[in-house]
């Protein structure tokens, strides 16, 4: 099993859509999640950033997390044709040392249609 | 300034040569990544630098060098890489403690 799952789709959605985008993970270490939102062939950009169980909403982009399920989310309301891109879940045990790394999900390729 | 600033943006080298890839960021973070990203695949982490100091190398093939000269820069040095090494090469960096990281735009690397 791997350590992030996450459906790599792709999703098509039209303008002004709710999305919805979900990873699982199975290390019960992992204590900080991401989201990116990537691009074609750009770096990822940091959209939301989390710790806690619960929701974080920034704009359109709401981040919910639920550490006892293992399962994180995150929705974008009234969808634009420039979210299209690939987003990207991410999650780290902690700070300093190893905890450094990142374990990133595959990646899910949106696509929000005019 | 938040961004990561990475050059070149594109770069095509033959096996035999010698080329270096550079990061930049003035953020005040003081910790630094390299990762190398593959066509749909997630970044996959190479080395981390903490302070300065080389923190993590995931077993990387030594043809590959970081190089940390101070807290803003980090560089890449290439040497006698394979075509397999062709690839988006992205440099990220971030406070110390539990912060998201940021991403500079990469270099697209294509060994001939």
């Amino acid at each position: 099993q791997k350590e992030v799952e996450q459906d790599p789709g792709p999703l098509s959605v039209p303008e002004g859509a709710i999305v919805s985008l979900n990873c699982t993970y199975s290390n019960s270490a992992f204590q900080y999640f991401m989201w990116y939102r990537q691009y074609s062939r750009k770096g990822p950009e940091l959209l939301m950033y989390t710790y806690s169980s619960g929701n974080k909403e920034d704009g359109r982009f709401t981040a919910q997390v639920d550490k006892s399920s293992k399962y994180i989310s995150l929705f974008i309301r009234d969808s634009q044709p420039s979210d299209s891109a690939t987003y990207l879940c991410a999650m780290k045990r902690g700070s300093g040392g190893s905890n450094y790394k990142l374990t990133f999900g595959k990646g899910t390729l949106l696509t929000v249609n005019p | 300034d938040t961004e990561v600033t990475q050059t070149p943006k594109h770069l095509v080298m033959g096996m035999t040569n010698k080329k270096s890839l550079k990061c930049e960021q003035h953020m005040g973070h003081r910790a630094m990544y390299w990762y190398k990203q593959k066509a749909k695949k997630p970044p996959e982490l190479m080395f981390v630098y903490s302070y300065e100091k080389l923190s993590i190398n995931e077993s990387v093939p030594s043809r590959f060098s970081p190089e940390c000269p101070n807290s803003s820069l980090l560089n890449l040095h290439l040497h006698a890489l394979q075509p397999e090494d062709s690839a988006l090469y992205l440099c990220a960096s971030s406070q110390e403690g539990d912060y998201g990281y940021t991403f500079g735009s990469g270099t697209r690397l294509t060994v001939v």
